[in-house]
């Protein structure tokens, strides 16, 4: 079935400006979460949602980062006044239930670069 | 502050051979393990996980071994094929200390000889 769909692929935005990157996870999927990869390293978590609400923010490097997901399905990130260090693949993940033994399920992500 | 890492950045086999990626974790309350694989441009996609409650478990070519004295997660790859080359993440979760906030080592990159 359908895996887990991330919008765009790549952006590109100048230092400053607004950005807002989409994610839809596995239908059914109850928990959507957030992470964040830079070059080199592994994905960090952001943020997690059960249902519609965010369950977790504590990821979240500061409130320059905004994420929602209002009928519980569809999410989107939004970064305010980018900065160069924003710069990184952002990754959403679904899983079934939200709970160990649960698997998280990737979508290829949004490439971001901040120039 | 408490991590997973992995022992060996870079580990190259020969096509055919068995691979063995390891990963030592520190966070005591963590009893949620998982490996992932990623290709360049892509995602991690899972391969195995496990519970605290075992000590191994077995997948298709894979097996993951959890040593919990030492703290220790590997991930044996048989007959290792040029499609298993990709980077290769274990990570960690706690029940306590919400699961889903899934902790990623830095990765290790499998490259297969032909």
């Amino acid at each position: 079935g359908a895996g887990v769909s991330q919008t765009p692929s790549n952006k590109v935005t100048e230092k400053g400006k607004y950005v807002e990157l989409r994610c839809d996870p596995i239908s059914g999927h109850t928990a959507l979460y957030w992470y964040r990869q830079s070059l080199g390293q592994g994905p960090e978590f952001l943020i997690y949602f059960q249902g519609t609400g965010a369950a977790d923010d504590s990821g979240l490097p500061n409130d320059r980062f905004f994420a929602v997901r209002p009928e519980g399905s569809v999410s989107t990130l939004k970064i305010q006044r980018t900065e160069r260090g924003d710069s990184a693949v952002y990754l959403c993940a679904s899983s079934l239930s939200g709970w160990a033994g649960s698997p998280l399920h990737f979508g290829n992500g949004t490439r971001l670069t901040v120039t | 502050g408490e991590s997973v890492g992995l022992h060996l950045p870079t580990l190259s086999v020969q096509e055919g051979d068995n691979s063995i990626i390891n990963c030592a974790y520190s966070n005591s309350a963590s009893d949620y393990f998982i490996w992932y694989k990623q290709e360049s441009g892509k995602g991690p996609q899972f391969i195995i996980d496990i519970r605290s409650n075992m000590d191994k478990r077995q997948g298709q070519r894979v097996t993951v071994l959890l040593n919990k004295t030492v703290k220790h997660l590997s991930l044996q790859i048989a007959a290792t094929q040029p499609g298993d080359s990709a980077v290769y993440f274990c990570a960690e979760g706690s029940s306590i200390q919400g699961a889903q906030k899934l902790v990623f080592g830095q990765g290790t990159r499998l490259t297969i000889n032909p």
